[in-house]
């Protein structure tokens, strides 16, 4: 069966600081991964997403960036971390050309 | 670009009680698909129930289902028999046909149900 993974789980960091959220997946191959960020009490905004390794799409200009250096693994970095980056980071997968998203289980972000 | 609204911040439903809740979504697109996802307390999100935009018959989950209105973009969600594991954040989310599938959220409505 599938699985996706996030960690950290929570983070605490402070203002200017880098980032690095990792998410991967296990139990299929070529997946479509997604990042989305959900600031407290509000729906999700998608972030980035990608269809294969090296192809990422940004749908929001930010200060964030992400990679995808192998096929089951998304990375969500920044190089120097705003108060306005707070918020709850989700990870999800889906089969290529199939319109159900798993998501996991999520990393509380905190800056201070 | 594509819009997904809910008007209702938050919603009650005593124990048992059938509660619905609102979705209306604003696009060109002919060919998609609506979601209603959960949200519990876990923050894990849960998918509820799916609509196909092709399809005339609105979908039922056991004691989940839709009411699809495609004409006036409308999707809302019926809750039957509400159970306390019910309460969470309720979001309705809106994908178009492509390679991509992106996911489009609407801002959620937090429902309670009370015993």
């Amino acid at each position: 069966s599938q699985t996706i993974h996030q960690w950290p789980a929570t983070l605490v960091q402070p203002v200017g600081s880098p980032l690095s959220l990792e998410c991967t997946v296990e139990g299929t191959s070529n997946p479509n991964l997604y990042w989305y960020r959900q600031a407290a009490g509000r729906g999700l905004q998608l972030l980035f997403y990608s269809v294969g390794i090296g192809q990422i799409s940004s749908e929001v200009p930010q200060n964030l960036s992400a990679s995808r250096p192998q096929d089951r693994q998304f990375i969500l970095s920044s190089k120097k971390l705003l108060l306005s980056d707070s918020g709850f980071y989700l990870c999800a997968w889906s089969v290529q050309a199939s319109y159900e998203q798993y998501f996991g289980p999520g990393t509380r972000l905190t800056v201070t | 670009a594509q819009t997904v609204t809910q008007s209702q911040p938050e919603m009650s439903v005593q124990e048992a009680e059938t509660v619905t809740l609102s979705c209306t979504y604003d696009t060109s697109e002919n060919n998609y698909y609506l979601f209603w996802y959960k949200q519990p307390p876990s923050r894990q999100m849960i998918l509820v129930i799916r609509q196909e935009a092709y399809k005339q018959q609105n979908a039922t989950e056991n004691r989940f289902s839709v009411n699809f209105q495609k004409a006036a973009k409308s999707f809302s969600l019926k809750i039957s028999d509400s159970q306390l594991g019910d309460t969470a954040m309720y979001f309705c989310a809106f994908m178009k046909n492509n390679a991509g599938n992106m996911l489009t959220f609407g801002g959620g409505t937090r429902l309670m149900v009370k015993p």
